[in-house]
């Protein structure tokens, strides 16, 4: 079955750490991926996306993300969190045999602490 | 440019009763989408609508839910005879072809 798996539900970070949270998807054939970010009270936010090219993907906010087929993953970096970071992320996939419908991760809640 | 409108934010419904979740997609769009997330869960894809068609609904209930994008006006969600299990934040998002969606800030229905 289709399925995206998020591997971490809830990160805790001091200020300046390292952050990557793990993204697994098992679909056949191409996909498109995304990380979206949800901070508290408000919508889901787009922070990066990947349809081709360059599987190292940089997005808003100092967040990138690679893209290793091999593995069937999309793990989502930052190199140093600011505590403003604190926020829901969601990992998704879109397979193009699916029209442009997403298919979510279940979401990791990140806080980070002063 | 406003971005995708839901409405209402909260809802409140008894068992039994209907609901209706409207959403108005972003300037130009003409693709909907409807997710559900239930607590402790991800978004689930619910629905795909263009105008007036809808064209993917295989993560709709068979029962009782319903969509629809009509050619003025903004896309319906509709949740018959509420039970207690439909309590969920529904989102929407708007796209144009081919392109990214943009999400709106969800319903929070509450059924008691």
């Amino acid at each position: 079955a289709q399925s995206v798996s998020q591997h971490n539900h809830h990160v805790i970070l001091s200020e300046a750490a390292s952050l990557e949270l793990g993204c697994n998807y098992s679909y056949g054939g191409t996909v498109n991926l995304f990380w979206y970010v949800q901070y508290p009270g408000q919508h889901l936010q787009l922070l990066l996306k990947y349809f081709s090219g360059d599987p190292l993907v940089k997005g808003i906010k100092g967040f990138e993300a690679e893209f290793i087929k091999s593995k069937f993953s999309f793990n989502l970096r930052k190199p140093s969190v600011q505590w403003s970071d604190t926020a829901e992320y969601f990992c998704a996939v879109n397979a193009h045999n699916s029209g442009y419908a997403l298919n979510f991760g279940k979401g990791t809640s990140l806080l980070v602490t002063p | 440019n406003a971005g995708v409108m839901q409405n209402p934010r909260h809802l409140v419904r008894r068992r039994g009763q209907e609901a209706r979740l409207r959403c108005s997609p972003m300037k130009g769009h003409s693709h909907v989408y409807w997710y559900r997330q239930l607590p402790e869960e991800g978004l689930k894809f619910m629905v795909y609508l263009q105008k007036e068609n809808i064209i993917d609904e295989s993560g709709m209930p068979k029962e009782r839910f319903s969509a629809e994008f009509p050619k003025e006006g903004p896309s319906i969600l509709r949740i018959q005879q509420v039970v207690r299990g439909d309590s969920a934040a529904y989102f929407c998002a708007s796209s144009q072809a081919g392109e990214e969606a943009f999400f709106g800030q969800g319903t929070r229905l509450t059924v008691v």
